[in-house]
């Protein structure tokens, strides 16, 4: 079974900062990729996933994820942050149908 | 068209009682899968479930945990005598095939004291 691993446990940015979590995997061939992000109080939402194509991908609320299949990785980028993205992200990888996770990241941004 | 749904949200329980999760998939969505959440985990895989028929259960533990997703109603997942390590939260998901992207509801943060 696949095993993801986050890089960072708890990141604290400013407003306007960029912010970039790692994400990699354990083991190639097809692998489908998803980024969640989890606001407090709130369900797991899909950010953005990747299938096939191009490997930068663009989700949601100015987010978006590198698959480099080269390094087992699909980080998460967002340019400027703000006050509103702070909440837990969590990279997960699907074999078949099920999904391994990251142990997730959480990541708070100050006004 | 509403989300996936669960509940309840909380569950306190005493060791040995019984703990009963329900699971509404999106409309259309005939796949669920269940999901747990330990504190400072990622979600670990549990059971895939079509309707009527339990398609993986592989990451259930082998005792006191049951799934159902029957013909008519939500999934349930099940778990008899809780002890206090089956505190965490339970997530389902759901989608309209199983190649598809999973969906997940608020989960149920179950509390064994």
């Amino acid at each position: 079974a696949q095993s993801v691993s986050q890089h960072n446990h708890h990141v604290i940015l400013s407003e306007a900062a960029s912010l970039e979590l790692g994400c990699n995997y354990s083991y190639g061939g097809t692998v489908n990729l998803f980024w969640y992000v989890q606001y407090p109080g709130q369900h797991l939402q899909l950010l953005l996933k990747y299938f096939s194509g191009d490997p930068l991908v663009k989700g949601i609320k100015g987010f978006e994820a590198e698959f480099i299949k080269s390094k087992f990785s699909f980080n998460l980028r967002k340019p400027s942050v703000q006050w509103s993205d702070t909440a837990e992200y969590f990279c997960a990888v699907r074999d078949d149908y099920k999904l391994s996770f990251g142990a997730g990241t959480t990541v708070t941004v100050r006004a | 068209n509403a989300g996936v749904m669960q509940n309840p949200r909380h569950l306190v329980r005493r060791r040995g009682q019984e703990a009963r999760l329900r699971c509404s998939p999106m409309k259309g969505h005939s796949h669920v899968y269940w999901y747990r959440q330990l504190p400072e985990e990622g979600l670990k895989f549990m059971v895939y479930l079509q309707k009527e028929n339990i398609i993986d259960e592989s990451g259930m533990p082998k005792e006191r945990f049951s799934a159902e997703f029957p013909k008519e109603g939500p999934s349930i997942l099940r778990i008899q005598q809780v002890v206090r390590g089956d505190s965490a939260a339970y997530f389902c998901a759901s989608s309209p095939v199983r190649e598809e992207t999973q969906y997940f509801g608020p989960g149920t943060r179950l509390l064994v004291l």
